[in-house]
């Protein structure tokens, strides 16, 4: 089975810090995915990579960095967290190929509170 | 753009008795269709698609999705109900940037409550 971990389940932060977000997937996708999940709004794209060093804005890329120096790991970036950025954030990947209809594959989320 | 649209927040069954979620689509092209279910803290599994072929797709845990062409649907659906199906579900479109490649377009999300 595929495989997508996220580093933490929950996180509590303050206005102003920088945040880090992990996800890591065991099945060599070249396609890994950021999205934010909000009542109501469902789910929307922040950033997106392709492939290693490689990556592509997503609909809210706006307060959010990314960074892929491995295959397996994709890291969500909040260079300066502000509380509108309080949110379920979900990591996906997906096999890969630039027009692909693979299907994604989720990890369990992170809840994050930003005071 | 591509997009759907899940026009009820929430959908309520007695266990046993057939399951509908709605999902209607707008896309340019050949649209390519997906359901999700998320169930509480989790992420969200993937429960089918639709590509191409045949009209009526089966994906897990005994859902089945029906692909409409002229009523740009794509509705989820389940004979019988199971309490354990009370989750939220989203429907998903296929969308290609102009850099050529693939996202997901997810909609709202439906919460379905299946009671005992």
């Amino acid at each position: 089975d595929v495989k997508v971990t996220q580093s933490s389940r929950y996180l509590v932060k303050r206005t102003g810090e920088k945040v880090f977000l992990e996800c890591v997937q065991d099945m060599d996708h070249e396609n890994m995915f950021w999205y934010r999940q909000d009542p109501g709004l469902g789910l929307r794209l922040i950033y997106f990579s392709y492939d290693v060093k490689m990556k592509e804005k997503g609909d809210i890329p706006e307060g959010y960095s990314v960074s892929r120096e491995k295959k397996e790991r994709f890291s969500l970036i909040l260079e300066s967290a502000s509380t509108n950025q309080t949110s379920m954030y979900l990591c996906a990947s997906a096999l890969g190929g630039q027009a692909s209809t693979d299907t994604q594959y989720f990890g369990p989320g992170t809840r994050l509170t930003v005071l | 753009a591509q997009s759907v649209a899940q026009p009820e927040d929430q959908v309520n069954v007695a266990e046993g008795n057939p399951l509908t979620v709605k999902c209607t689509y707008s896309v340019s092209g050949n649209p390519y269709l997906f359901w999700y279910v998320q169930y509480p803290n989790r992420g969200l599994q993937f429960l089918l698609k639709y590509i191409t072929g045949d009209n009526l797709v089966k994906g897990s845990y005994g859902f089945e999705a029906e692909f409409n062409k002229s009523q740009t649907s794509f509705h989820l659906k389940k004979p019988s109900a199971l309490v354990s199906d009370s989750a939220l579900y989203f429907c998903a479109v296929r969308d290609i940037k102009g850099t050529g490649f693939q996202k997901l377009v997810f909609g709202t999300g439906t919460r379905l409550l299946v009671s005992p």
